[in-house]
């Protein structure tokens, strides 16, 4: 029943490794986030797909490269992890379409430090 | 402009008093605006939203209002619970046509019993 699910929930690795978070949602909405949330709490959008599409690249190192399989799924790849990495990443979907409600839905997280 | 890492700010409420929690948005053309609950351990959750051509929208024990002018946003929550302690963020999204969506920097509410 779950809307928006990530794996894994939690995720420790060395500094140097590549590693996968992987979104998956129900909704069947068009669009779909990857933010990362610091130690203050603060959200940052990183990356956001529509209908497969790239359409939101901030400012994020290319280690990181987000993939979308198909619309109802976004993956974060994160080659040669930092310390700095290590933070909550949060999985969120909308539908865009005009008159629709455009709220965001937020998975649970994947918690990943870098050792 | 967008916020930066502040310290978060808490705000410490009685178990069945009022909580209001505010918020400063930074783009005058956003015309969607979402609260946001997050529990530890936990992703955010939608409270309550409100469009631009809305000032105020209540839902069960919570109303939002909205004041386009100082782009002033205020989450009121009735009859405080323990349930209520969390930490709570508002969004803001740009003009139709932006897929972004803007969080604020939050506020932790602490019910005390």
């Amino acid at each position: 029943d779950t809307a928006v699910s990530q794996t894994p929930k939690y995720l420790v690795t060395q500094m140097g490794n590549d590693k996968s978070i992987k979104c998956e949602q129900n909704l069947g909405h068009d669009t779909m986030y990857w933010y990362k949330q610091d130690s203050k709490k603060f959200l940052k959008i990183m990356f956001s797909y529509n209908n497969k599409e790239l359409i939101i690249n901030e400012t994020v190192p290319n280690r990181f490269s987000p993939k979308s399989p198909d619309k109802a799924h976004l993956n974060l790849h994160i080659n040669s992890l930092e310390l700095g990495d290590s933070a909550v990443y949060f999985c969120a979907s909308s539908q865009t379409s005009t008159g629709i409600q455009e709220t965001q839905y937020f998975g649970p997280g994947t918690r990943l430090l870098v050792l | 402009g967008e916020s930066v890492g502040l310290h978060l700010p808490t705000l410490s409420v009685q178990e069945g008093d009022n909580s209001i929690i505010n918020c400063a948005y930074s783009n005058s053309a956003s015309d969607y605006f979402i609260w946001y609950k997050q529990e530890s351990g936990k992703g955010p959750q939608f409270i309550i939203d409100i469009r631009s051509n809305m000032d105020k929208r209540q839902g069960q024990r919570v109303t939002v209002l909205l004041n386009k002018t100082v782009k002033h946003l205020s989450l009121q929550i009735a009859a405080t619970q323990p349930g209520d302690s969390a930490v709570y963020f508002c969004a803001e999204k740009g003009a139709s046509g932006t897929y972004k969506y803007i969080f604020g920097t939050g506020t932790r509410l602490k019910v005390l019993a």
